[in-house]
């Protein structure tokens, strides 16, 4: 049974680049959640895709955007990047957006230079 | 406020003895969830235990416990015989209804075991 997996596991960018983050949840699952960690903080809701729609979002600008496919499967982006993007992108899937446990990927790492 | 609290950013134990992980909640909620996280340096976010907020016992999954005191807002992870295995950072997290079932993280505790 694969757990949940992400893609790139590390990545490197410039500012004011563009980057796509991807996730495939755990087998069964049908929502994903993204999550932003920086050094030496908990983790921080970007937003959940349910359905193919964003059913919920932080307090994260527009310049964080997503998309859920009809597998399941989701894209984070982020455009026009800072440096303060650089941290722990974490997935995370369930099933259904109640209240289910979330399994989490092992993250990609973004540093933005 | 904060959601979620935690007050020990580092803790230390020595291997086989039990330690309790601090984690303190907010929330007007009437029906929430309660969860440990633990992450090791890899990163991945590994889930170790559930209580709900109508949960009459407080949850245990073989050595961890959670020690849940609802009129204080509480909820310790407990984990006893401790291995060199369970260094790792450790994070309490809260899921409320009305926050749209989003995950709310603490700051973590960094526990380090000694030989």
């Amino acid at each position: 049974d694969a757990g949940v997996t992400q893609s790139p596991t590390h990545l490197i960018k410039t500012r004011g680049q563009q980057v796509t983050l991807r996730c495939s949840p755990k087998s069964g699952h049908d929502t994903v959640s993204w999550y932003q960690q920086a050094l030496g903080q908990g983790p921080q809701f970007i937003f959940q895709y349910y359905e193919e729609e964003e059913r919920q979002r932080g307090n994260f600008p527009d310049r964080f955007s997503g998309h859920q496919f009809p597998n399941y499967s989701s894209e984070l982006n982020v455009n026009a990047l800072l440096l303060g993007d650089s941290a722990l992108y974490l997935c995370a899937s369930s099933w259904g957006q109640g209240k289910a446990e979330q399994y989490f990927g092992p993250g990609t790492r973004l540093t933005v230079t | 406020a904060q959601k979620i609290t935690q007050t020990q950013p580092g803790m230390f134990v020595q291997e086989k003895e039990a330690v309790t992980l601090d984690c303190t909640y907010d929330t007007s909620d009437p029906s929430y969830g309660l969860f440990w996280y633990k992450q090791p340096s890899s990163g991945e976010m590994i889930f170790l235990i559930y209580q709900g907020s109508y949960d009459q016992q407080n949850a245990t999954e073989g050595r961890y416990s959670l020690n849940f005191q609802k009129a204080r807002k509480s909820a310790n992870l407990v984990i006893s015989a401790s291995q060199l295995g369970d260094s790792a950072m450790y994070f309490c997290a809260m899921r409320e209804p009305s926050g749209g079932n989003q995950f709310y993280f603490g700051t973590g505790t960094s526990l380090t075991v000694i030989p």
